[in-house]
């Protein structure tokens, strides 16, 4: 089946611009993360969705950028005032939010990742 | 707090060899989950393999195998026989398990080159 898709795969802009990035996750998947990945660096959390509602949004760095899930399932990461070091690939997960026996079994399945490019 | 390590930045073997990736990992959670994925050049995270707290026993998939120990705190991973499409950054990756709210802690990856 169809994996998690991301659009703009790039995304070249300048700073101060306002940016968003697109992430349709994988068909029934509940769950959905953003993770931002610096140079060398491994993925950090940024915000986490289960359905519409954010459930943590603990990584998100400030208040310039926003994330919404408004049906419950292609998700936009928003940026306002661009700056420099918010050039990173930024990736997108889902997972299908499976519970047994009170364990979550989440496997995160991520999408190719959007680059974006602050001039 | 949760924390992933690997230690090594760099690997580089000649095909056919045997490798051994390090992963360390820190949390207070009794329960959890750790996991490997791999980044090919093309950038998209692949799983390879998740392994719950509770499950001690290594696993072997094709020329993949993981070691788990608890004791040390480590989930390290071999390939065997390394082939040049093995050639990638490798994640070591933990998550917690119970409270619902499992993002996963990422260690910063290791690069390893096959060469032919």
């Amino acid at each position: 089946g169809a994996g998690v898709s991301q659009t703009p795969s790039n995304k070249v802009t300048e700073k101060g611009k306002y940016v968003e990035l697109r992430c349709d996750p994988i068909s029934g998947h509940t769950a959905l993360y953003w993770y931002r990945q610096s140079l060398g660096q491994g993925p950090e959390f940024l915000i986490y969705f289960q359905g519409t509602g954010a459930a943590d949004d603990s990584g998100l760095p400030n208040d310039r950028f926003f994330a919404v899930r408004p049906e419950g399932s292609v998700s936009t990461l928003k940026i306002q005032r661009t700056e420099r070091g918010d050039s990173a690939v930024y990736l997108c997960a889902s997972s299908p939010r499976r519970q047994r026996g009170g364990l979550y079994t989440d496997t995160q399945y991520f999408g190719p990742g959007t680059r974006l490019t602050v001039l | 707090a949760q924390k992933v390590t690997q230690a090594q930045t760099e690997i580089s073997v000649v095909e056919k060899e045997d490798v051994t990736l390090d992963c360390v990992y820190e949390t207070r959670d009794t329960t959890y989950y750790l996991f490997w994925y791999k980044q090919p050049p093309s950038g998209e995270l692949v799983f390879l393999i998740r392994r719950n707290s509770f499950d001690e026993q290594n696993e072997i998939s094709g020329r993949y195998s993981w070691n788990f120990q608890k004791s040390t705190s480590s989930f390290n991973f071999t390939i065997t026989a390394s082939q040049v499409v093995d050639s990638a950054v490798y994640f070591c990756a933990l998550s917690e398990a119970l409270s619902g709210n499992t993002p996963l802690v990422f260690g910063k990856g290791t690069r390893l080159s096959v060469i032919a």
